[in-house]
C-alpha cells in the first residue's frame, strides 16, 4: 500500500545543518515533495524533485533521492530560527492524483 | 500567485450541528482536496474531487460529505458535528503535479 514515513522531531542549533529524512513505498511515484508548515498556517510547497533525478539544490536546500532504497531527504544548510516548522514529505502515486503525506517532522532550531 | 482561500480561520460549533467549510481557488485547477491534520498523524485525506460534481472518498470519509458545484469551490460538510471532529482542516487545489494549500480552518466542536 501507499505509505510515507518520517521521524517526528529534530532539534538542531542555529548555524548547523539539518537533515530531515523520509521513506516512501510507491517506487513508481513521479514526483516527491517537501512542504513546510509554520505555526498556525497552511502548508507551503518548499521544493520538489522528479523521480529521474538524484539531487536538487535550491539555495540552502538540498534534496537527495535514493530510488533504490525509496529514501528522500531534505538538507537545510546554515539552519536559522526562522526554519523552525513542521516539514512534510509527500508523494503522488501515478494513478492516484492525490498527495500522500508523511506524519511531518517538527524541526526545532535553538539559538 | 495561486490563491486558495478557506472561509474561516477559526470555528467553534456545538455537537450535532451541521457545519460547512468552504474553500475557493482562483487558478482553474481541476483537482481539489480536503485533509484533516492531527498531531502525530500528519495529514489524512477526507475527500477529493477531480472535476465539477465529481468526488471520491479519501482515507477517512466517515462523518463527512463534500460538494463541488463550481470548479473553483469545494465544500466540506460535517453532517452532525462530533467532538472527535475537532481538528485542523486543510483545503488544497492542484493542476496535477503539486498542490497549493489554504491557510487552514481550526474547528473546535464543543
Amino acid at each position: 500500500g501507499e505509505d510515507v514515513e518520517q521521524s517526528l522531531f529534530l532539534s538542531v542549533r542555529e548555524g548547523d545543518s539539518s537533515v530531515i529524512n523520509c521513506t516512501y513505498t510507491d517506487s513508481s511515484s513521479t514526483y516527491l515533495y517537501w512542504y513546510k508548515q509554520e505555526p498556525g498556517a497552511g502548508l507551503q510547497l518548499l521544493t520538489y524533485i522528479f523521480s529521474n533525478m538524484d539531487m536538487k539544490q535550491d539555495q540552502r536546500l538540498t534534496v537527495l533521492l535514493n530510488k533504490k532504497d525509496k529514501h528522500l531527504s531534505l538538507r537545510i544548510a546554515d539552519t536559522q530560527t526562522g526554519d523552525s516548522a513542521i516539514y512534510f514529505c509527500a508523494e503522488i502515486p501515478p494513478l492516484g492524483g492525490k498527495l500522500i503525506f508523511g506524519q511531518g517532522t517538527e524541526l526545532s532550531v535553538k539559538p | 500567485d495561486v490563491k486558495v482561500t478557506q472561509s474561516s480561520r477559526y470555528l467553534v460549533k456545538r455537537t450535532g450541528e451541521k457545519v460547512f467549510l468552504e474553500c475557493v481557488q482562483d487558478m482553474d485547477h481541476e483537482n481539489m482536496f480536503w485533509y484533516r491534520q492531527d498531531p502525530g498523524l500528519g495529514l489524512r485525506l477526507i475527500y477529493f474531487s477531480y472535476d465539477v460534481k465529481m468526488k471520491e472518498k479519501g482515507d477517512i470519509p466517515e462523518g463527512y460529505s463534500v460538494s463541488r458545484e463550481k470548479k473553483e469551490r469545494f465544500s466540506l460538510i460535517l453532517e452532525s458535528a462530533s467532538t472527535n471532529q475537532t481538528s485542523m482542516y486543510l483545503c488544497a487545489s492542484s493542476p496535477r503535479e503539486y498542490a497549493f494549500f489554504g491557510q487552514g480552518t481550526r474547528l473546535t466542536v464543543v
